[in-house]
């Protein structure tokens, strides 16, 4: 079986700081790991993606990730935030093989302070 | 390309009626999902299809919830009747057969349901 948690609800920051969105996942075999954004009244858009290869991978945005399979994290960064950037965050873990079946986390909401 | 396209955007209904709502993929994805995603939480898949076939449907609520996707296409998802439980945001996504890990989804725009 494979699960996504996602550590905090809402994580506030103010215009210009890091942002740190936190994902942890578990899975019997290599999973492919994305960060989806969702604006209000929204569906959700593609912000990176991890499959094979490099572990850091960029995304849109400015936003990127790191996978990190001693630790089973892919947390979401991005240097300095923007008003825009408020939105809310899932984390999803794709089991590879035959079926992919996707499982999403929770979501944490972003706010961004001016 | 077009994304993902769906109606009603929203829809207020009263317990025990029924509902119906409506995707269009885009064009040339074979897999097609139905998501619901209640406040607060994230999206739970309720139905997979593969072209006109079901892939998985584990997950969807049989007693009330059907789906059809005739031609392979386009999508139905109706509840009936609705309970307030259903009050949720309701999202169509589709893939290229196979290349959902690679590509990951395009979703729509979703139906926000409220049930009262």
């Amino acid at each position: 079986a494979q699960s996504v948690t996602q550590l905090g609800s809402h994580v506030s920051v103010s215009e210009g700081a890091l942002v740190l969105l936190r994902c942890n996942y578990s899975s019997s075999v290599p999973p492919y790991l994305f960060w989806y954004v969702q604006y209000p009244n929204q569906g959700l858009q593609l912000l990176l993606k991890y499959t094979t290869g490099a572990t850091l991978v960029k995304g849109i945005n400015g936003f990127e990730a790191e996978f990190k399979k001693s630790e089973t994290s892919f947390h979401l960064t991005k240097p300095s935030a923007h008003m825009s950037d408020a939105a809310e965050y899932f984390c999803a873990v794709i089991r590879g093989g035959g079926y992919q079946k996707v499982t999403f986390g929770t979501g944490t909401k972003l706010q961004v302070i001016p | 390309e077009a994304g993902v396209a769906q109606s009603p955007r929203y829809k207020i209904i009263e317990k025990r009626q029924s509902v119906a709502f409506w995707c269009n993929p885009i064009s040339g994805h074979a897999t097609l999902y139905w998501y619901q995603q209640i406040l607060g939480q994230g999206p739970k898949l309720l139905i997979q299809f593969q072209n006109n076939g079901v892939v998985d449907d584990s997950q969807l609520p049989k007693d009330r919830f059907s789906a059809e996707r005739l031609k392979g296409v386009d999508s139905t998802l109706k509840i009936q009747p609705a309970k307030l439980e259903d009050s949720a945001v309701y999202l169509c996504a589709s893939s290229p057969a196979g290349q959902a890990p690679f590509y990951g989804y395009t979703f729509g725009s979703g139906t926000r349901l409220t049930v009262v």
